[in-house]
């Protein structure tokens, strides 16, 4: 099973500041089947990223993912108010099919 | 526009089977998509079960394939997921979301249906 492990776990930030939230995973990920997901509270999670660097339908191009092999990295350029939220970076692999990080909630400083 | 709706019990006794649906509107069931049942515990985070494809075929997570069965119901555009001999841990919030094929990450959800064991 391939374990993915998120920092940090909260990230306190401002408005218009710049996030970085890092997924590393315990072994090789294929960069073609990394995603990553924003939850906000009551809500199903939203899709954001996938292939690690792609955004989703109608997802703003403040938000980019990169990295490749156990590294990745999900930025959002400048924090609007409606980015407060949990991120979940999640991968697929053949033996056992999904996994997801633990999460990164990204709190108002 | 395709949309997932899941219904089912909100109370579940201790060892007994848990029962979902998840209903697919504005699109068929018989896509080009597997269909996934992820799981969400109180504070914490995301656990995939399973996903089934419209002939019936599935995957399930090892650690929870000795209790998991998912099917599907074509003619009424759904497809379910039961869980046995249930205990408090399977407590949690129950979506069901579409697999994206060739990117393999979830791109349609349902808002999710809380379930909680206890007698």
């Amino acid at each position: 099973e391939i374990v993915l492990t998120q920092s940090p776990g909260t990230l306190s930030l401002s408005p218009g500041e710049r996030a970085t939230l890092s997924c590393r995973a315990s072994q090789s990920v294929s960069s073609s089947y990394l995603a990553w997901y924003q939850q906000k509270p009551g809500q199903a999670p939203r899709l954001l990223i996938y292939g690690a660097s792609s955004r989703a339908t109608g997802i703003p191009d403040r938000f980019s993912g990169s990295g490749s092999g156990t590294d990745f990295t999900l930025t959002i350029s400048r924090l609007e108010p409606e980015d407060f939220a949990v991120y979940y970076c999640q991968q697929y692999g053949s033996s056992h099919p999904y996994t997801f990080g633990q999460g990164t909630k990204l709190e108002i400083k | 526009q395709v949309q997932l709706q899941e219904s089912g019990p909100g109370l579940v006794k201790p060892s007994g089977t848990l029962s979902l649906t998840c209903a697919v509107s504005g699109g068929s069931i018989s896509s080009s998509n597997w269909w996934s049942w992820i799981r969400q515990p109180p504070g914490k985070g995301l656990e995939w079960i399973g996903e089934i494809y419209h002939s019936g075929s599935t995957n399930y997570n090892p650690s929870l394939k000795s209790r998991v069965t998912i099917s599907v119901d074509k003619s009424k555009n759904q497809f379910s997921l039961k869980l046995s001999s249930v205990t408090a841990a399977d407590t949690a919030v129950y979506y069901c979301a579409r697999n994206w094929p060739v990117t393999m990450s979830f791109d349609i959800w349902g808002q999710g249906t809380m379930v909680t064991v206890s007698s």
